[in-house]
């Protein structure tokens, strides 16, 4: 039973649509989290909600709008794509604890690829 | 601001070598600090995650890493590496306020 899914794994579409990255945990965390990992493959943090609400927000452009319909879910959505929003996406879930979180776990990513 | 550098962007070993990336962080308070690896393709895994306690800690696959506080360091080690060591690895560190925040990487090369 996969602990973090997120769907779909690739994705291909051109510049100037508009798509959505799903995510979903099984493990009864409070937080989650979406990374943009680049072709470097440096992770960025890019959102990070705890219980449905938005707590971390990184320097990202508005085109992308996070969605947290309850706190096992937490979806992605991206407007007007651009070519620089290619990149491999990982959603990630973890519980707080002294010091930060505990551990997180990852999704096994989508490729997005914009044409 | 928290920041993690990693030493090392590309190390290329032989089997049966000795491992050992780099890792310095910059925070003044309580850290949890974590090695992730990404195999080709893969998503992240933890290896292992220092809380508190023993600075030496062991996780999985005979990786080990010792945090020195006093360095700001928290090293990956491993006494002999296999080719299917091959994988990209991640130093990261949280604090307060659950933000997770990942070093720039390290592609390890095993050749057999």
């Amino acid at each position: 039973d996969t602990a973090v899914s997120q769907t779909p794994k690739y994705l291909v579409t051109q510049m100037g649509n508009d798509k959505s990255i799903k995510c979903e945990q099984n493990l009864g965390h409070d937080t989650m989290y979406w990374y943009k990992q680049d072709s470097k493959k440096f992770l960025k943090i890019m959102f990070s909600y705890n219980n449905k609400e938005l707590i971390i927000n990184e320097t990202v452009p508005n085109r992308f709008s996070p969605k947290s319909p309850d706190k096992a879910h937490l979806n992605l959505h991206i407007n007007s794509l651009e070519l620089g929003d290619s990149a491999v996406y990982f959603c990630a879930s973890s519980q707080p604890g002294t010091g930060g979180i505990t551990e997180a776990f990852f999704g096994q990513g989508t490729r997005l690829t914009v044409v | 601001a928290q920041s993690v550098s990693q030493h090392n962007h590309h190390v290329i070993l032989s089997e049966a070598a000795s491992l050992e990336l780099g890792c310095n962080y910059s925070y003044g308070g309580t850290v949890n600090l974590f090695w992730y690896v990404q195999y080709p393709g893969q998503h992240l895994q933890l290896l292992l995650k220092y809380f508190s306690g023993d600075p030496l800690v062991k996780g999985i696959k005979g990786f080990e890493a010792e945090f020195i506080k006093s360095k700001f360091s928290f090293n990956l080690r491993k006494p002999s590496v296999q080719w299917s060591d091959t994988a990209e690895y991640f130093c990261a560190v949280s604090s307060d306020g659950g933000k997770l925040i990942f070093g720039q990487g390290t592609e390890l090369s095993v050749k057999p």
